[in-house]
């Protein structure tokens, strides 16, 4: 793989149920943030990791939950679905924070809850 | 609050100059970004301003005016290509992003 990647391409969950969206980058990027896109909105930030062994809560983060065991992986959990949660999901990597450090990010996630 | 204003459908034609604007009010300023999304695909980056004036890179340029809490985002020589969603976003004083909605930009013949 090369760059930033995303599983599963698209979901269809039913409320109530726990889901992981995975994320893996091979760019050795010590930042990762996962965003939700809604229709007219912008992206909103739900969660962040500065680097491996950390996280932090973004603008949204109710209702989910992240880990970081490595440098490479920053899955994104939700704990019981509900459909407002419905959106496309984007996970994102830096080299670091600050200094306008460009934000690669993968093609996106587009989970339904019904 | 932390606001990032821009106009939600711009139209302009093939050959053409086009520009948009972006105002944003954020709690700190470290650096504002312009990314470009086609329907469907992920946000690219384009360009990143920390001080005032214009950094042109090929057929884009962005301008920034940190006093006016402004930027803007230059297209010339417009392609169909150009067509997509074009993202104005803020570096807070915590490092993070703050997004604007986007534009739309529709580019016709």
């Amino acid at each position: 793989i090369a760059g930033i990647t995303q599983a599963p391409t698209s979901q269809i969950l039913a409320a109530g149920r726990r889901m992981t969206l995975r994320c893996t980058q091979d760019m050795r990027h010590n930042a990762m943030y996962w965003y939700r896109q809604d229709l007219g909105l912008g992206l909103r930030l739900i969660h962040y990791s500065n680097t491996a062994g950390t996280t932090g809560k973004g603008e949204v983060p109710d209702g989910y939950s992240v880990s970081r065991a490595n440098t490479d992986d920053f899955p994104l959990t939700l704990a019981s679905a509900v459909p407002s949660q419905t959106s496309v999901y984007f996970c994102a990597s830096s080299p670091g924070t600050g200094g306008g450090t460009e934000a690669f990010f993968g093609q996106g996630t587009r989970l339904t809850v019904v | 609050g932390q606001n990032i204003d821009q106009p939600t459908e711009m139209t302009a034609t093939e050959g053409a100059i086009v520009q948009i604007n972006c105002t944003y009010q954020t709690s700190g300023f470290n650096g504002l970004f312009w990314y470009q999304q086609h329907a469907g695909e992920a946000p690219t980056f384009l360009s990143y301003n920390v001080l005032d004036g214009l950094e042109e890179k090929g057929r884009f340029s962005s301008f920034l005016s940190r006093s006016k809490g402004y930027s803007y985002l230059l297209l010339k020589e417009l392609q169909m290509k150009d067509s997509a969603s074009y993202r104005c976003a803020v570096e807070d004083s915590n490092y993070q992003l703050i997004w604007g909605a986007g534009t739309k930009l529709i580019i016709k013949p």
